[in-house]
């Protein structure tokens, strides 16, 4: 069965203390693989696609990367503002659009 | 600049009662879903529609009902609401692609089933 785990659940750092956030996936195909940010009370906002194992793509202190059997987000000394959740999600080759979604990483930055 | 627009925001239910959720979208977008997130289970997809008229199921579409009569809105409906059903509820809307990953979602709907 595909799935989609996401690790750590729940990530706390200091303002400026670089991390990382796994997305790991079972799947029997891969057409994309995406990366989400949801804010408290808020509905998830798109970051990013990852099509194949090597690609990377980068917004501000964001960068995603994506092997064979996982993708990680790397945030970049991050600030108070990155605090949220991050969603990352894959389209299986069975399916046009309907997104497999992990549970997510809640980050939060302090001062 | 709206995007999607979901109504209500917030709602109590009692056991058994009906109610029907609204989303909006105004950019023009064919594809509309319904998921429902619940803590550490993540974003889980009730119904989607391709395009006006049409609907089908996604994983979870037990207890609840879709239309989509215009292209612009998607409804979702519970017939008889159940405390299994208390959630926040998300729509989002897409354009028809290739590998279609980009959904825009609204602010979401909270629901209570007491």
């Amino acid at each position: 069965e595909d799935q989609v785990t996401q690790s750590p659940e729940a990530l706390r750092l200091q303002e400026g203390e670089s991390s990382s956030l796994n997305c790991s996936y079972t799947v029997s195909g891969l057409r994309g693989l995406f990366w989400y940010r949801q804010d408290p009370g808020k509905g998830p906002e798109f970051l990013f696609t990852l099509y194949s194992a090597g690609e990377e793509k980068e917004k501000e202190r964001l960068k995603a990367t994506l092997t064979k059997k996982e993708s990680f987000l790397h945030i970049t000394a991050p600030k108070p503002e990155d605090s949220a959740t991050y969603l990352c999600a894959h389209l299986p080759t069975d399916s046009w659009g309907k997104l497999q979604f992990g549970a997510g990483t809640q980050v939060v930055v302090t001062p | 600049n709206a995007g999607v627009t979901q109504t209500p925001k917030f709602r109590v239910l009692k056991t058994g009662q009906s109610m029907t959720l609204l989303c909006a979208q105004d950019m023009n977008h064919e594809y509309m879903y319904w998921y429902r997130q619940d803590p550490g289970m993540g974003l889980r997809l009730i119904h989607y529609s391709v395009g006006e008229g049409t609907t089908a199921k996604g994983e979870v579409p037990d207890g609840y009902n879709v239309s989509r009569l215009k292209k612009q809105n998607f409804l979702l409906g519970l017939e008889s609401a159940a405390p299994s059903q208390t959630s926040v509820y998300f729509c989002a809307s897409s354009s028809p692609g290739e590998v279609t990953g980009e959904l825009f979602f609204g602010e979401g709907s909270r629901l209570t089933v007491l």
